[in-house]
């Protein structure tokens, strides 16, 4: 069955600093990772998708992820954090191989600090 | 809209009565998502949408839940018997098909509270 950990409900970092959200997963077919974005009241985004190819995945507003078979990772980093990035992020796997059914993480909740 | 649309954006109710929650997909999008988020669990698959195919309904949590999608665009989410624990952020999302890597573009969701 499939499954995805996202490490730390809250992350906490200053403006500018290096923002890393971290999401291991378990699949049984090769997996298929996305990250997605929340804001208040709104419904989700998404930023990144890993389905096959390159490791190293850029999305929009200056993230990227890796993923990293043999630790059976996702994690998301961006560089240097902005205010507006402020939102809860959830990481997620798909079900199978023949349907889009994605299981999401918990999600974690990314403050930013001035 | 170009988006995900989903009506009405916040339903107050109380238990026991029904309710219907509405989305409008993308046009030209064969496949539609529900799901629902609550503070206890998380994001939770409910059921989905491919063309003219079954629908998948492996994620409803109970026989008090049902969908339906007329012409293969709009679709109805209803909860008859309302419950307090029915309370949560219903949220619709659509994609081009059900392939796997294809990404799912989200409506803003609809607030239901039971009373």
């Amino acid at each position: 069955a499939q499954s995805v950990t996202q490490l730390g409900s809250h992350v906490s970092v200053s403006e500018g600093a290096l923002v890393l959200l971290r999401c291991n997963y378990s699949s049984s077919v090769p997996p298929y990772l996305f990250w997605y974005v929340q804001y208040p009241n709104q419904g989700l985004q998404l930023l990144l998708k890993y389905t096959t190819g390159a490791t190293l995945v850029k999305g929009i507003n200056g993230f990227e992820a890796e993923f990293k078979k043999s630790e059976t990772s996702f994690h998301l980093t961006k560089p240097s954090a902005h205010m507006s990035d402020a939102a809860e992020y959830f990481c997620a796997v798909r079900v199978s191989s023949n349907t889009g059914k994605l299981i999401f993480g918990q999600g974690t909740t990314l403050q930013v600090k001035p | 809209g170009a988006g995900v649309s989903q009506s009405p954006s916040n339903k107050v109710t109380e238990k026991g009565k029904d309710v219907e929650l509405r989305c409008d997909p993308i046009s030209g999008h064969t496949a539609l998502y529900w799901y629902r988020q609550s503070l206890g669990q998380g994001l939770e698959f409910l059921i989905y949408f491919q063309g003219n195919s079954a629908p998948d309904k492996s994620g409803l949590p109970s026989d008090r839940f049902s969908a339906e999608r007329t012409g293969g665009s709009v679709s109805t989410l209803t909860i008859q018997r309302t419950q307090q624990e029915d309370s949560a952020v219903y949220l619709c999302a659509s994609s081009w098909d059900r392939g796997p890597g294809q990404p799912q573009h989200f409506g803003d969701g609809t607030r239901l509270s039971i009373l």
